[in-house]
């Protein structure tokens, strides 16, 4: 079992649409969380960053932790074709033990 | 500011070959990550440098592969003796510190192809 699991998609939504990418973990000693947006053919940017249970919001981005369940969130409002692109949750501890999920590509469709 | 840079974007290679994947990071961060990204495989750690630490390379797949970072900047992952299942994308990331609270900020990879 990986230690973060995330559904690869992919996901194709209508523009203005409400997003919702998940992932779960499952590493206790994970305390930070990312999502990072990955374009074609660039690297990973990271879009989102927080540190332990609770929410997070960024414009129209939103990241949720919840670590009872160990369950990671990223909710985009008004989906634009701009956001089109994979999203990788990523999680880690204290240390050199930050773990991708695989990462869901998204669509988003004028 | 300039973010991390590596180079070359793209390598073809004929299997057998040895190949050299430079990276570097953004000035003043001290740690420093190899990756490698395959498709629908996500990331896969390779090599962490920080500081005049030992690195931790607890990643690497195999006996071929081998990473070096010079003065603390510059960082060249070689691959010897290359195989397919070695294509894919190499992602180089660095940070200001290793560990707690320190986001990685990444290069755009090279996308390596074995022939």
């Amino acid at each position: 079992q990986k230690e973060v699991e995330q559904d690869p998609g992919p996901l194709s939504v209508p523009e203005g649409a409400i997003v919702s990418l998940n992932c779960t973990y499952s590493n206790s000693a994970f305390q930070y969380f990312m999502w990072y947006r990955q374009y074609s053919r660039k690297g990973p940017e990271l879009l989102m960053y927080t540190y332990s249970s609770g929410n997070k919001e960024d414009g129209r981005f939103t990241a949720q932790v919840d670590k009872s369940s160990k369950y990671i969130s990223l909710f985009i409002r008004d989906s634009q074709p701009s956001d089109s692109a994979t999203y990788l949750c990523a999680s880690q501890g204290g240390g050199n033990d930050m773990r991708f999920g695989a990462g869901t590509r998204l669509t988003v469709k004028p | 500011g300039a973010g991390v840079s590596q180079s070359p974007s793209n390598k073809v290679t004929e299997k057998g070959k040895d190949v050299e994947l430079r990276c570097d990071p953004i000035s003043g961060h001290t740690a420093l990550y190899w990756y490698r990204q395959s498709l629908g495989q996500g990331l896969e750690f390779l090599i962490y440098f920080q500081g005049n630490s030992a690195p931790d390379k607890s990643g690497l797949p195999s006996d071929r592969f081998s990473a070096e970072r010079t003065g603390g900047s510059v960082s060249t992952l070689t691959i010897q003796r290359t195989q397919q299942e070695d294509s894919a994308v190499y992602l180089c990331a660095s940070s200001f510190a290793g560990g707690r609270n320190q986001p990685q900020h990444f290069g755009d990879g090279t996308r390596l192809s074995i022939l």
